[in-house]
């Protein structure tokens, strides 16, 4: 079966850390661009990271830059987001991605079912 | 950033209605523009990308349209499964922004 599983959610007190996973099956995982998306109540859906297949080419969205690194291991079809001095604003549902198609055609294909990050004390 | 606004923030039909949800960007974004679908306790799921391209197994009552700035995504005959709420992305710059989303409830 094609699909993305996210872990590495849960409760972590303001300025903490955590680091998540997202496992592809089903495909050929180092061929694909892979993203980070999150989604709050309050702030909707928000793009949050991406990395190419060799791990060569990685953008964030500012809010996150300096704190979350993404990184890869096609060896183990996983994508990992690494979430440092983690505050309150980060606290949401995150998905990993799947992109399809090149230029213009470029999607997010495949979804996994999200993990969620709590920031609280 | 590149911003997109979508119009209406939610609306409310009935089935067998003709939806438009349109969406505009802050700048000009050729068409890289998708549409997603979001159902509760569900992840997005692409419906249109490239603007007008439908993605795979959606019904043919959904299409897209626009470039540059104004994009529209269409239901031509509401379904009772297309209650949902509708995001697009953009995919010309960095990072790739969402629009706030349209609820579409009966």
């Amino acid at each position: 079966e094609v699909q993305l599983v996210e872990s590495g959610g849960g409760l972590v007190a303001p300025g903490g850390s955590l680091r998540l996973s997202c496992v592809g099956s089903g495909f050929t995982f180092g061929n694909y661009w892979m993203h980070w998306v999150r989604q709050s109540p309050e702030k909707g859906l928000v793009w949050v990271s991406r990395i190419n297949p060799d791990g060569s080419s990685i953008s964030y969205v500012d809010s996150v830059k300096g704190r979350f690194t993404v990184s890869r291991d096609n060896a183990k079809n996983t994508v990992y987001l690494q979430m440092d001095s983690l505050s309150a604003e980060d606290t949401a549902l995150y998905y990993c991605a799947r992109r399809d198609g090149v230029g213009p055609k470029g999607h997010l294909a495949l979804w996994g079912q999200g993990t969620l990050v709590t920031v609280s004390s | 950033d590149i911003q997109l606004t979508q119009s209406p923030s939610s609306l409310s039909a009935s089935v067998g209605d003709r939806v438009s949800i349109t969406c505009r960007a802050s700048q000009s974004i050729s068409t890289y523009l998708n549409w997603y679908q979001q159902k509760p306790g569900k992840a997005p799921k692409v419906v249109i990308y490239g603007a007008s391209s439908l993605a795979s197994g959606v019904p043919s009552r959904f299409s897209g349209s626009g470039s540059g700035r104004d994009f529209t995504l269409t239901i031509s005959s509401l379904h009772l499964e297309d209650f949902a709420t509708y995001y697009c992305q953009q995919t010309s710059g960095t990072p790739r922004t969402f629009g706030q989303g349209t609820k579409v409830e009966i």
